[in-house]
């Protein structure tokens, strides 16, 4: 069994770019969520797909967004990026029917500069 | 609205107990987790409880959960230096985890 990965592991870019980070989910989970943590804090979820749908959005802008796709990776996509968008961003993937838990990958650190 | 408080900071010696603490809002909340996390890792699920039960066991942690209060404890019994980390609890919404800002567990020798 395999569990969650997260590519890249770090990256760095500039204000106004764009960026895309990608997920693995773990063998078998149909459902994937995103969290951004800034330094310091709790992460706090941007949203979550289900079977290739966006499933529940958190408070983030419409220049966060998301795809899902048939083999269950994933994929983040940021737009116009802004320096308060640096942080660590985790994919966690889950088997909806299994609600004991979510599996975390160990995050990808964005640094906007 | 959601929102899940920690303490921010605990420190204990190797051997003792260690308590983290957490108060959360949301009644609806089915499952409440403890998830670990180390310097530059992501999280660990470290144990859950569903909100039907008080207290949940699981080797050397301990969960109390009380419902008419809404807090949530961790106990770690026979605390080690390797648990030094940040200890976050987070409660489940419909699709979300709502987690707290985190407790750093520091255990000196």
């Amino acid at each position: 069994e395999t569990g969650v990965t997260q590519s890249p592991t770090h990256l760095i870019k500039t204000r106004g770019q764009q960026v895309t980070l990608r997920c693995s989910s773990q063998s078998g989970h149909n459902t994937v969520s995103w969290y951004q943590q800034a330094l310091g804090q709790g992460p706090q979820f941007i949203f979550q797909y289900y079977r290739e749908e966006e499933n529940g959005r958190g408070n983030f802008p419409p220049r966060f967004s998301g795809l899902q796709f048939p083999n269950y990776s994933s994929e983040l996509n940021v737009n116009a990026l802004e320096l308060d968008d640096s942080a660590l961003y985790l994919c966690a993937s889950s088997l909806e029917a299994l609600n004991y838990g979510y599996t975390f990958g160990s995050g990808t650190r964005l640094t906007v500069v | 609205g959601e929102d899940v408080e920690q303490s921010l900071f605990l420190s204990v010696r190797e051997g003792d107990s260690s308590v983290i603490n957490c108060t959360y809002t949301d009644s609806s909340s089915t499952y409440l987790y403890w998830y670990k996390q180390e310097p530059g890792a992501g999280l660990q699920l470290l144990t859950y409880i569903f909100s039907n039960m008080d207290m949940k066991q699981d080797q050397r942690l301990t969960v109390l959960l009380n419902k008419k209060d809404k807090h949530l404890s961790l106990r770690i019994a026979d605390t080690q230096t390797g648990d030094s980390a940040i200890y976050f609890c987070a409660e489940r919404g419909y699709s979300t985890l709502t987690f707290g800002k985190g407790t750093m567990l520091l255990v000196s020798p």
